[in-house]
């Protein structure tokens, strides 16, 4: 079955560091492009980060310089390093798999998401 | 960036009607649009991409059109488990940006 687990969410002081995992199963995720998306209370569907099957990245400028998104092969497994937090990123993260392996045909698979609340 | 404009913002409309969503990019995004469907607590369900193709599983009630700057999303006969929060997202360039949400509601 095709599959994705997120984990690593939680409470955070501002400004410090969180990594979530993405664990995926049924697929490789070193031959897609995967996303982190996410959603803070009350607001709509934010895109995050993007890895290429190549290994490139992009990310949004909100998180730019303190999100990192990479992967292990070996896990099958995407990550989200997250620094420097700040109570906006207060969000369900949910990562993302390109449908049909082409980033530009939306994504189809979807993980059940992970709650990370930056707060004193 | 691109920005995604959807109409309305809120909807209320009864099981068997027929609903539309419009999407409005802020520049040219050619086809490269996708529509979801978000529940609460639930993650996002890819519904139509490529502006037009129906995702597989997806009944086919439902139906997309457009290109350039502006899509649509109908459903051509609601059904209960239709009422949700859908989103627009386009794919054309970087940053990849989400509509800011239809929630359609039961009148």
């Amino acid at each position: 079955e095709v599959q994705l687990v997120e984990s690593g969410g939680g409470l955070i002081q501002p400004g410090g560091s969180l990594r979530l995992s993405c664990a995926a199963s049924g697929f490789t995720v070193s031959n897609n492009y995967m996303s982190w998306v996410r959603q803070a209370p009350g607001k709509g569907l934010e895109w995050v980060s993007i890895i290429y099957s190549g290994g490139t990245t992009h990310d949004a400028d909100s998180v730019k310089g303190r999100f990192t998104i990479s992967r292990d092969n070996s896990k099958n497994t995407v990550y989200l390093q997250m620094n420097s937090l700040r109570a906006e990123d207060t969000a369900v993260y949910y990562c993302a798999r390109a449908n049909t392996m082409i980033i530009r045909n939306g994504m189809d698979v979807w993980g059940q998401g992970t709650t990370v609340t930056v707060s004193s | 960036d691109i920005q995604l404009t959807q109409s309305p913002s809120f909807l209320s409309a009864s099981v068997g009607d027929r609903v539309t969503i419009t999407c409005r990019a802020s520049q040219g995004i050619s086809s490269y649009l996708a529509w979801y469907q978000k529940k609460l607590g639930k993650a996002p369900k890819l519904l139509i991409y490529a502006a037009s193709t129906l995702q597989s599983g997806v009944p086919s009630r439902f139906s997309g059109s457009g290109s350039g700057t502006e899509f649509t999303l109908t459903i051509s006969s609601l059904q209960p488990e239709d009422f949700a929060t859908y989103y627009c997202q386009q794919l054309n360039s970087y940053p990849i940006t989400f509509g800011q949400g239809t929630r359609l509601e039961i009148k």
